[in-house]
């Protein structure tokens, strides 16, 4: 158990270049979470897929943020057209069905 | 709305209890987690409860949920150094458990020598 992976953990941008992360879950895990934070507030729901299957999407996520888990192993978050607003930690989580969450170390972006 | 409230910060000395309170809004929440998040760092599940439980305690963590009053607590034992964190306290609305969870704002726990 290799914990959950992102990549990178830290990227600066200028306003309007388009960004991916990636996220490598738990080995075996089905679930696989993306959640963002700001300075100074806990993490807000962003999406989660149940193996290849996006499930679920917040309002928060404008069409300018796209998610995929193509395999249902990995996943990637694009955002495109940053904001300065987009600034923040972009953190991944994984579970098995309904066992709780457990979280990467997040990607840090700062958009200039 | 769905709405997790917390204190901002908790200072304490070396050696004492620490105690972090939460309030959640959904009674319908089938779990409540704990977790810590150091500089730069994710966040570490600490613990956590299901909400047919009114106590649940692991080693130095003592968790206690009060479901009339949707207040759950952490109290932590002989609080050490490497306890100085941000602590948040989680719920999952409904009763599905989606891992869709409302995080509160976080507690600064801030231990001095």
């Amino acid at each position: 158990d290799t914990g959950v992976s992102q990549n990178p953990r830290h990227k600066i941008t200028k306003r309007g270049q388009n960004v991916t992360f990636r996220c490598d879950p738990i080995s075996e895990h089905n679930r696989l979470y993306w959640y963002r934070q700001t300075l100074g507030q806990g993490p807000e729901f962003l999406t989660y897929f149940q193996n290849e299957a996006q499930l679920e999407k917040s309002r928060l996520l404008s069409d300018r943020f796209s998610a995929e888990r193509p395999k249902g192993s990995f996943s990637t978050l694009e955002i495109q057209r940053t904001e300065q607003g987009d600034s923040a930690m972009y953190l991944c989580a994984s579970s098995v069905d309904n066992s709780p969450l457990h979280f990467g170390n997040g990607t840090r972006l700062t958009v200039t | 709305g769905e709405d997790v409230e917390q204190s901002l910060f908790l200072s304490v000395r070396e050696g004492d209890s620490s105690v972090i309170n939460c309030t959640y809004t959904d009674s319908s929440s089938t779990y409540l987690y704990w977790y810590k998040q150091e500089p730069g760092a994710g966040l570490q599940l600490l613990t956590y409860i299901f909400s047919n439980m009114d106590m649940k305690q692991d080693q130095r963590l003592t968790v206690l949920l009060n479901k009339k009053d949707k207040h759950l607590s952490l109290r932590i034992a002989d609080t050490q150094t490497g306890d100085s964190a941000i602590y948040f306290c989680a719920e999952n609305p409904g009763s599905s458990n989606t891992g869709k969870l409302i995080f509160g704002q976080g507690t600064t726990l801030q231990v001095k020598p």
